[in-house]
């Protein structure tokens, strides 16, 4: 399978835990994001990473959150002194920027939901 | 990038085509419009994206009205697998742009 790869698909933490969700990106794909979907709502940004620089963080990243991708392959989200309020699922894309932008196609995992009691 | 709106949910009977409306009156000149969808319990999925002409894949085709302030994704035979939520997303194109951001979609369900 050369699609993205998420690790683990589900967590369950107690709130104050540490999580930390692994993506492996789409093969020579040089921009990766995580989006954060609850419930109901479709999914919403927090960070993206051109090759191991990363770009932009969204307000709803706050600073229990960092997100790395050290050598421009595989990426990490770490959510430090976990609440109830994270539970969600996370996903992560990628994506090939090519010249112009306009086919900046992002391809998503599928996903790691996290539930926290 | 430019607000869309889309209808709630919409139903749809196996082998008709399935019509997906979205309107993005705002939507300037160097944004395109990208549909998603998202089956339950899996992550979104690409569909078709298209800036004025009218586009088409082996999914779906796009047709994006001349002003440009509406376009509707067609599925030409509905099938049970396509019930999922649509997103149309309106983006600009160039490289200094990323994320994807994504309304609550239309929620399609296919009849038997």
């Amino acid at each position: 399978d050369t699609g993205v790869s998420q690790d683990p698909r589900h967590k369950i933490t107690k709130r104050g835990q540490n999580v930390t969700f692994r993506c492996d990106p789409i093969s020579e794909h040089n921009r990766l994001y995580w989006y954060r979907q609850t419930l109901g709502q479709g999914p919403e940004f927090l960070t993206y990473f051109q090759n191991e620089a990363q770009l932009e963080k969204s307000r709803l990243l706050s600073d229990r959150f960092s997100a790395e991708r050290p050598k421009g392959s595989f990426s990490t989200l770490e959510i430090q002194r976990t609440e109830q309020g994270d539970s969600a699922m996370y996903l992560c894309a990628s994506s090939l920027l090519g010249p112009g932008g306009a086919k900046n196609i992002q391809y998503f995992g599928a996903g790691t939901r996290l539930s926290v009691l | 990038d430019a607000k869309t709106t889309q209808p709630t949910s919409m139903d749809c009977a196996e082998g008709r085509a399935a019509n997906l409306p979205c309107n993005h009156s705002t939507i300037s000149g160097n944004e395109y419009v990208y549909w998603y969808r998202q089956i339950h319990s899996q992550g979104p999925q690409y569909i078709i994206h298209g800036l004025k002409n009218n586009e088409t894949n082996e999914m779906a085709s796009l047709i994006i009205t001349e002003d440009r302030k509406s376009s509707t994704l067609i599925l030409p035979h509905a099938t049970l697998r396509d019930t999922a939520v649509y997103y149309c997303i309106v983006r600009a194109g160039g490289t200094s742009y990323g994320k994807l951001t994504f309304g609550q979609g239309t929620i399609l369900t296919v009849h038997p």
